[in-house]
């Protein structure tokens, strides 16, 4: 069975910290991808990685940053954590070439 | 860039009714599209999905349709159960040199009344 583990289920942070989502994957896939999930809103696409230390931006990269020093290994980072940025995060992994993405539980940030 | 609009955003029904979501997509370079089921605290699971070279899949209690003309696919769940309660979302691949992205509707919750 494919695991994608998300280091925290839930994390409550202040404005202006910087803070690390980090996501592991044991499938040896290729592609790594970070959505945020918002009622009514479904799952929009932050930063994805086809490759170790490639990234590319999704449909709402502002405020966030990633790394992708391992193949394993995608983190999701927000410099300055911001209200707007309380949401749902969950990251999804998935084979090179093929379209199916496996999800982790996801962790639910709340920034005060 | 792809765009999917999915409807309804919830829906009741009746323990052992059908029940029917369906999904828009734009660009018609996307060529996947699958559906997720995502229970109560946990992150989406596939469920089933389509490709462009097929109209329809059925997998036990779940069916897909898809029509590529109308550029719209639907899910079908017929003799529902509480445990198929749940978010759904569909999808659809990104289109032409999108790679594995994946562009997601907005989601429905299911509920099913025993």
């Amino acid at each position: 069975d494919v695991k994608v583990t998300q280091s925290s289920r839930y994390l409550v942070k202040r404005t202006g910290e910087k803070v690390f989502l980090e996501c592991v994957q044991d499938m040896d896939h290729e592609n790594m991808f970070w959505y945020r999930q918002d009622p009514g809103l479904g799952l929009r696409l932050i930063y994805f990685s086809y490759d170790v230390k490639m990234k590319e931006k999704g449909d709402i990269p502002e405020g966030y940053s990633v790394s992708r020093e391992k193949k394993e290994r995608f983190s999701l980072i927000l410099e300055s954590a911001s209200t707007n940025q309380t949401s749902m995060y969950l990251c999804a992994s998935g084979g090179g070439g093929a379209y199916e993405q496996f999800f982790g539980p996801g962790t639910r940030l709340t920034v005060l | 860039g792809e765009n999917v609009e999915q409807h309804p955003s919830t829906l009741s029904v009746q323990e052992g009714d059908s029940a029917v979501i369906k999904c828009t997509y734009s660009d018609s370079a996307s060529n996947y599209f699958p559906w997720y089921k995502q229970e109560l605290g946990k992150g989406p699971q596939l469920i089933i999905d389509i490709r462009s070279n097929v109209g329809e899949k059925k997998d036990q209690r779940i069916a897909v349709t898809l029509n590529k003309t109308a550029k719209h696919f639907s899910l079908h769940i017929t003799e529902t159960q509480p445990e198929d309660s749940a978010v759904y979302f569909c999808a659809a691949s990104g289109g032409r040199n999108q790679g594995g992205k994946l562009i997601f509707g907005q989601g429905t919750e299911l509920s099913v009344k025993p």
